[in-house]
């Protein structure tokens, strides 16, 4: 079955740096791969989607690159804040492999940023 | 603010009972899922109905059930609860799958 992997441990960031958290997929490639920002006791908020067809994706400070060969998103943001601290989540969108949508989500990662 | 309420936002259940929580999406979504969030993982995809319709399950015994409603307000019902079904259940609404919304959850304690 499908699995993802995001980074295990929790991310701790000097602000202004780049942040950059990873996300790793097995067997089929999604065709769809989503980005999400959960803070705690809330729900996901959407933040990127990219397709199997694009590398990059840009959106303010934020970048994801999809990988398909190494089976690999990574998502970037630029300038960290102490704001940006939250969990993120990688979600792969198997659309078009069964007839309903279903999003995997991964575990995602807490990532932290000190001022 | 993503226009997806979810209630109640906190209830704490008995082993056994039963329990119905409501979503209301974002207007003109015709496409709502349901998802269970246990602490520290992923939200894990329980089904998803489309105009009125279950359109997609996931991996949930058939005591997870749902509704969908003309308005396309949903209802997740859970019967014979256990332990285990403490979690956050998620809503998420969307129209074209592209962008899609959660609403911030109803948190279910079950004792």
């Amino acid at each position: 079955s499908q699995k993802i992997e995001q980074n295990s441990e929790a991310l701790n960031i000097q602000e202004g740096k780049t942040a950059t958290l990873t996300c790793n997929y097995t067997n089929y490639s999604p065709a769809y791969l989503q980005w999400y920002r959960q803070d705690p006791g809330r729900g996901p908020v959407f933040l990127l989607l990219i397709r199997e067809n694009e590398k990059e994706k840009r959106k303010e400070r934020l970048k994801v690159t999809f990988d398909t060969t190494l089976k690999q998103s990574l998502f970037h943001i630029t300038a960290s804040q102490p704001a940006d601290s939250a969990t993120y989540l990688c979600a792969l969108d198997r659309r078009g492999y069964s007839s309903a949508s279903k999003i995997i989500f991964g575990s995602g990662t807490r990532l932290s940023i000190r001022p | 603010e993503t226009g997806v309420t979810q209630s109640p936002t906190h209830l704490i259940k008995t082993r056994g009972q039963q329990v119905t929580l409501r979503c209301s999406s974002q207007s003109g979504h015709n496409t709502v899922s349901w998802y269970q969030q246990a602490l520290g993982q992923g939200p894990q995809f329980i089904f998803q109905y489309y105009r009125e319709e279950e359109n997609g399950r996931g991996n949930f015994p058939p005591r997870f059930s749902g509704l969908q409603f003309p308005n396309y307000s949903s209802e997740l019902n859970v019967n014979a609860l256990e332990l285990d079904d403490s979690a956050l259940y998620l809503c998420a609404s969307s129209l074209d799958l592209n962008t899609i919304y959660f609403g911030e959850g109803s948190w279910l304690t079950v004792v």
